[in-house]
């Protein structure tokens, strides 16, 4: 089973909202991430947690507020973005990190507003 | 210098013909590769991983790694209209994939 989960699939948000978006995973995989994705580009890489701890923080601005609660989940919270912050936030895990096969999550449609 | 470098395309076959995606990497350092395929609005799933040098088949394709000319390509025999997707090309130099720009494959009826 190489299922990654993510709630909600949509989010539309306004600039002064505080929400949060998740990400789950059971197949005991130490590594996970979250990219930035918007139209026609590639995956941009915001965070990487390794065995719970952050060890990867691509220069995202703070209104990204990453957490670990545990090894299964990863939570992205996010707190008066701006409308350019609009894009598909995709979650993604590995067995470990370096060059582990990551698999990705459906993501979450984000709109700012 | 971009580290994975792809043409966007678009890359047009007809139905029942091979495609043929390539992808060249700058650090030597990458150790493995990833071919992933991302339907519009959707995210990206694993098509095919590669580590070592020559052919890996997987069904309708094979992924192909030459290290000595950092070049990786991906085969799609039998190309179905349900193939028309983007190709994302990753290597892995440090604890992260970098990304090509991906190439968008359409497959013609």
């Amino acid at each position: 089973d190489t299922e990654v989960t993510q709630t909600p699939k949509h989010l539309v948000m306004g600039m002064t909202n505080k929400k949060s978006l998740k990400c789950e995973q059971h197949m005991g995989h130490r590594a996970m991430y979250w990219y930035k994705q918007k139209a026609k580009k590639p995956p941009e890489l915001m965070f990487v947690y390794s065995y719970e701890k952050l060890s990867i923080n691509e220069s995202v601005p703070s209104r990204f507020s990453p957490e670990c609660p545990n090894s299964s989940l990863l939570n992205l919270h996010l707190h008066a973005l701006q409308p350019e912050d609009s894009a598909l936030y995709l979650c993604a895990s590995s067995q470990g990190t370096g060059s582990d096969t990551q698999y990705f999550g459906p993501g979450t449609r984000l709109t700012v507003l | 210098q971009k580290e994975v470098e792809q043409n966007s395309g678009p890359l047009s076959v007809p139905e029942g013909a091979i495609a043929s995606l390539n992808c060249t990497y700058s650090d030597r350092g990458s150790q493995s590769f990833f071919w992933y395929r991302q339907y519009s609005g959707k995210s990206p799933e694993l098509i095919m991983f590669i580590y070592s040098n020559g052919d890996k088949e997987d069904g309708r394709f094979t992924a192909q790694l030459n290290k000595a000319s950092q070049y990786v390509s991906l085969l799609i025999r039998d190309s179905q209209p349900s193939d028309s997707a983007t190709y994302l090309c990753a290597g892995s130099p440090t604890n992260k994939l970098i990304f090509g720009t991906g190439t968008l494959l359409a497959v013609q009826p």
